[in-house]
């Protein structure tokens, strides 16, 4: 059985660094796309990235290039989501989100993880 | 970019009722359109993949149509569970994603 398991939630102050992790169990965490949808407090879903466990292959969403790096250690089954200075618009729930492949590639999220609830407040 | 659209923003229905969602594209987008639903506090689910197409184990009272620019989602009997927020969610052929605003279904 399909398991993916985040992190705890976090509180930080503006500035500071985070990173938080999603493990996947249950499939072959390697070859399977991974990655991050952000959910700010009482709105929808923003697609942030994906990345292929097995070479790093990376792809962001044109509105969070630059603002986080998305990484993965297949050795650990585990991905990661991290910010080099936080700001307060970062206050969001982000899932992890394994991507099922289809026909013409990457195609859709068939996993997600709990949720991990990032806050930054001074 | 593409840009996603979804109408209505809100709605509310009674249990049996057949409700309609639609989304629209900015530009054509063939058949690469997903349906999620996300129930009050928890993970979104994948219910339709490939614009039509019903992920395993989802009802089937749940179903999705439309190609190109304009796709359609229906609950063809709602039933109390149903409440929750739908997206739609466009992928391109290099991976990236793009998540329609999303349209909350209330049970009258």
């Amino acid at each position: 059985e399909v398991h993916l398991v985040q992190s705890e939630a976090e509180v930080k102050k503006p500035g500071e660094s985070l990173k938080i992790s999603c493990k996947g169990s249950g499939y072959t965490f390697p070859s399977t796309w991974i990655g991050w949808v952000r959910q700010m407090p009482g709105k929808g879903l923003e697609w942030m990235g994906i990345i292929y466990p097995g070479d790093s292959d990376t792809r962001y969403s044109p509105s969070f290039q630059g603002q986080v790096t998305i990484s993965a250690d297949k050795s650990m089954s585990t991905a990661y989501l991290q910010w080099s200075s936080l700001k307060a618009s970062d206050t969001a729930v982000y899932y992890c989100a394994r991507h099922k492949w289809g026909v013409r590639g990457v195609q859709s999220v068939d996993f997600w993880g709990q949720g991990t609830l990032v806050t930054v407040s001074s | 970019d593409i840009q996603m659209t979804q109408s209505p923003s809100s709605l509310s229905a009674s249990v049996g009722d057949r409700v309609t969602i639609t989304c629209q594209a900015s530009q054509d987008i063939s058949n690469q359109l997903n349906w999620y639903q996300q129930r009050p506090g928890k993970a979104p689910k994948l219910l339709i993949y490939d614009a039509s197409n019903l992920e395993t184990g989802v009802p089937s009272r749940f179903s999705g149509s439309g190609s190109g620019t304009d796709f359609t989602f229906i609950i063809s009997s709602l039933q109390p569970e149903d409440t929750a927020t739908y997206y739609c969610q466009h992928y391109d052929t290099v991976g990236l994603f793009t998540f329609g605003p999303g349209t909350k279904l209330d049970i009258k």
